[in-house]
């Protein structure tokens, strides 16, 4: 399978459960990043990793944990999330520089009940 | 540091009529610019790119997009709008020193295209 996939696509959790979001690239980029998309609000940027070393964290709470087990695998661990926290979560890859597109993919819609 | 406008958080269009999405950036270094779709219930998708080759950007499904540097703009436009159009529309701005992942988008401007 080509491009980037995300799973689950659809995910509805209560505040005290724990679940994770997994994101797969066979694209050979070298850096994997996740992104919060709410509605009305713009795309935030959460985690960068970048030759499976995490290189930002944009002040993101710490009950979403990332990690990076190898340069294909991402995953969002989420634990004990606030109803606020429901939006699309997006992965996204990519060759490092700037000048470089990002590839996401179709994201995991999470509802926190 | 970087930043990016886009001018009008929804565009409606008849089908057929010409598509003009508005987005102005600001850098402190020669910018690479980026249009981004993003159609119902899916990740976001490259529509074109600028990275100074040429100032005229020819993407997918028909639309281009040109970049002003006079005008710090790089608005995105098509001839004649599909239904299929109908979407969100991100621009976005990035520098070739730091990370891909960093790129500034704009907040999306929807588009609607009626019958």
């Amino acid at each position: 399978e080509t491009g980037v996939t995300q799973t689950p696509r659809h995910l509805v959790m209560g505040m005290t459960n724990k679940k994770s979001l997994k994101c797969e690239q066979h694209l050979g980029h070298n850096a994997m990043y996740w992104y919060k998309q709410s509605a009305k609000k713009p795309l935030e940027l959460m985690f960068v990793y970048s030759l499976e070393e995490r290189v930002e964290n944009n002040s993101v709470p710490s009950r979403f944990s990332p990690e990076c087990p190898n340069s294909s695998h991402l995953f969002l661990h989420l634990h004990t999330l606030q109803p606020e926290d429901s939006a699309l979560y997006l992965c996204a890859s990519s060759q490092g520089s700037g000048a470089n597109v990002l590839t996401f993919g179709a994201g995991s819609r999470l509802t926190v009940l | 540091a970087q930043s990016v406008t886009q001018l009008g958080s929804h565009v409606s269009v008849s089908e057929g009529a010409l598509v003009l999405l508005r987005c102005n950036y600001s850098s402190s270094v020669p910018p690479y610019l980026f249009w981004y779709v993003q159609y119902p219930n899916q990740g976001l998708q490259l529509l074109l790119k600028y990275t100074s080759a040429a100032t005229l950007v020819k993407g997918i499904n028909g639309f281009e997009a040109e970049f002003k540097k006079s005008e710090t703009s790089f608005h995105l436009t098509k001839p004649s709008a599909h239904m299929s159009d109908a979407a969100e529309y991100f621009c976005a701005v990035s520098d070739g020193n730091t990370n891909a992942g960093k790129s500034t988008f704009g907040d999306g401007t929807t588009l609607t295209v009626k019958p």
